[in-house]
């Protein structure tokens, strides 16, 4: 069945350090979405890539839809404490079926 | 407007018997999936209800299953409980399916 592979599974790094975490499909995906679960929290919806190439920015977040539309990118710029969280990729198949990556758990020290 | 209401918070129950999970929708929205979260598997799709039609169905046992109403509310029953079902149950609503979801606070289940 279909696979979405998330690395990597844990990231500690220093506050003011970027951060990237990668998402891969087994399958081509009709669009790709990205969470974000604070501790203790649920997923909270951060964006969604339909089109292939697609590059998308929120403040220090850039997202990127690869070309193949197989894989995707979050990477957060200059990381601060209220980044701390799992964040999951989620991509959609040509199904409609929405199936997660295993999420990147990101630490942030002071 | 209301968010994604899922009832109860928790639950504890004997292995062998079975719980129901209720999830309500936020009000517009047709489509609701739910999943499983572990610590060690991560977020596990369970099913996909659209129109009170199963859309989607993930790789779980016959034991669970779920339906949705009228009204779009939405429940998942799981029957003869064990010990590896305890997990949070996140239930995520959406317009439409393939849209942004909206998840629930979840009911975390424990399973003694």
């Amino acid at each position: 069945g279909q696979q979405v592979m998330q690395i990597p599974q844990y990231q500690h790094v220093q506050e003011g350090e970027d951060f990237t975490t990668y998402c891969n499909s087994s399958t081509t995906l009709s669009n790709i979405q990205w969470y974000k679960q604070r501790p203790g929290g649920h997923p909270v919806f951060l964006i969604q890539l339909v089109k292939s190439g697609e590059v998308k920015k929120q403040k220090r977040l850039t997202f990127q839809f690869g070309e193949a539309k197989k894989n995707s990118s979050l990477h957060i710029t200059a990381t601060q404490t209220t980044d701390v969280g799992t964040y999951f990729c989620a991509g959609c198949n040509q199904g409609g079926k929405l199936i997660f990556g295993q999420g990147t758990e990101l630490s942030v020290k002071p | 407007k209301a968010g994604v209401t899922q009832t109860p918070r928790y639950l504890i129950k004997t292995r062998g018997q079975q719980v129901t999970l209720s999830c309500s929708p936020i009000s517009g929205h047709r489509s609701v999936s739910w999943y499983q979260q572990t610590p060690g598997q991560g977020l596990q799709f369970l099913f996909e209800y659209f129109s009170e039609t199963q859309r989607n169905k993930g790789n779980f046992p016959g034991r669970f299953s779920g339906r949705q109403f009228s009204n779009s509310r939405s429940e998942m029953n799981v029957s003869t409980l064990e010990l590896g079902d305890s997990a949070l149950y996140l239930c995520a609503s959406s317009l439409e399916p393939d849209t942004e979801a909206f998840f629930g606070q979840g009911t975390r289940l424990t399973v003694v």
